[in-house]
């Protein structure tokens, strides 16, 4: 059973096309997150989602947005592709790290490899 | 100087060796996670802690949340530990700061 799937796991794409990455996660989680990883292979987080509600948002782009249709879910769009955006995205969930006062283990999706040409 | 470090940036270790990495902060911390990026990309968390020390086979974790450092062990190595190893903040003000990464090698 996969945790957290992305889809799709390679994007290939022209600057100034608009995409979309899929996430989904059958873990319950409260928690969604969307990480960047560069080419010099640097993470760092762009988004996340408990609940709906945007709780961090990193000095990102805002052609990069974040949309979750329900809990299970948080897909990442992204609007007139530039060349600096060609790395891969990570997305993770955890359950909700400020429910309980503990802070939890955050699971990963396989990612996907965005190149725009 | 970035605010999470890791040394050494790269390791090369023989098969059955006990590896050490570190991982130091300047920030004020809520947690810190240690995941393992597989060479095809694939990214694992391993722990995550907020004081002390957690073991999974043969992993061991530990925090000196006064010293701001983490060391992942790994004893007995093997090769398919080969992978980058990173260290993740969770700071205060809910922000994530990750470390640079740990390439190991593990040669049999």
């Amino acid at each position: 059973d996969t945790a957290v799937s992305q889809t799709p796991k390679y994007l290939v794409t022209q600057m100034g096309n608009d995409k979309s990455i899929k996430c989904e996660q059958n873990l319950g989680h409260d928690t969604m997150y969307w990480y960047k990883q560069d080419s010099k292979k640097f993470l760092k987080i762009m988004f996340s989602y408990n609940n709906k509600e945007l709780i961090i948002n990193e000095t990102v782009p805002n052609r990069f947005s974040p949309k979750s249709p329900d809990k299970a879910h948080l897909n990442l769009h992204i609007n007139s592709l530039e060349l600096g955006d060609s790395a891969v995205y990570f997305c993770a969930s955890s359950q909700d790290p400020t429910a309980s006062g503990t802070y939890n283990e955050q699971f990963f999706g396989p990612g996907t490899r965005l190149t725009v040409l | 100087k970035n605010e999470v470090e890791q040394s050494p940036q790269n390791l090369t270790a023989q098969e059955g060796e006990f590896i050490t990495i570190n991982c130091s902060y300047s920030v004020g911390i809520s947690a810190l996670h240690w995941l393992q990026q597989h060479p095809g990309g694939g990214i694992v968390s391993l722990f995550m802690l907020s004081s002390g020390k957690k073991k999974h086979g043969r992993l061991i974790a530990t925090i000196n949340i006064q010293e701001k450092h983490s060391s992942l062990h790994i004893t007995a190595s093997h090769p398919r530990d080969s992978a980058v190893y990173i260290c993740a903040v969770e700071t205060s003000y809910d922000k994530v700061i990750f470390g640079p990464g740990t390439s190991l090698s593990v040669i049999p």
